[in-house]
């Protein structure tokens, strides 16, 4: 089936350290890869997305670039801020037979917290 | 983009109540999707919300449980019935388009305690 693991949080950095989360997924066919991010509090919010193979999904410093071969879609970003703080959900999407649009498939979420 | 209203925005319900969430967008979408997200955990899908049909519910959830209602493409239910403790969650509303366009939005949730 189709799913998606992301590295098991909680993740705590230094202000300005290098950021990796890592996620792979496992699909049937060509899924679109997204990352959304939820703050405290708050809801769920689109960071980056990508639809394709070798596509680079990029928002607010932070990157993700979909490899086809490694199956993978990890999240990078070279210099973390305190308000990056958050969790972060890896997910995918496949398109239904027709071309609508199916559901999200999430992994477990990546708590991350950055200490000044 | 699409902007999403959810309400209430949270409460406090005894067992054995039930409670209707309510999902607004503000543009004609194709897809919605109802969410929970129990405490610390990830999103699971509950149902996809079909305008003018039965909604299409994932296994473990069922109508009975989870009644949702979408009348038309920028609205959508959904009904916690005969609540027990164990449905505390955040519940997320989400919409989408169709035909390539593939991004989902969310709602601000509603976060939901049983007693």
């Amino acid at each position: 089936g189709n799913s998606v693991t992301q590295m098991e949080g909680p993740v705590t950095l230094s202000e300005e350290a290098f950021l990796t989360i890592n996620c792979t997924y496992t699909a049937t066919g060509y899924p679109s890869l997204f990352w959304y991010v939820q703050y405290p509090g708050e809801g769920l919010q689109l960071l980056l997305k990508a639809t394709k193979a070798d596509d680079k999904g990029s928002n607010k410093g932070f990157e993700a670039t979909y490899r086809k071969e490694t199956t993978s879609f990890h999240l990078e970003k070279g210099s973390v801020q305190v308000s990056d703080s958050a969790v972060y959900f890896c997910a995918l999407t496949l398109m239904n037979y027709g071309g609508s649009q199916g559901n999200l498939i999430f992994g477990k979420g990546t708590k991350l917290s950055v200490k000044p | 983009s699409a902007v999403i209203s959810q309400k209430p925005s949270r409460d406090i319900c005894q067992r054995g109540t039930s409670l209707t969430i309510q999902c607004q967008v503000d543009s004609q979408v194709t897809m919605m999707f109802w969410y929970r997200q129990q405490p610390g955990q990830s999103l699971t899908l509950i149902a996809t919300a079909n305008q003018g049909s039965e909604a299409t519910y994932e296994s473990g959830f069922v109508i009975d449980k989870f009644p949702i209602s979408r009348p038309n493409l920028t609205f959508s239910t959904l009904t916690v019935s005969n609540m027990s403790p164990e449905d505390s969650s955040i519940y997320l509303c989400s919409a989408g388009r169709s035909l390539g366009y593939n991004e989902q939005f969310f709602g601000p949730g509603t976060r939901l305690t049983v007693l």
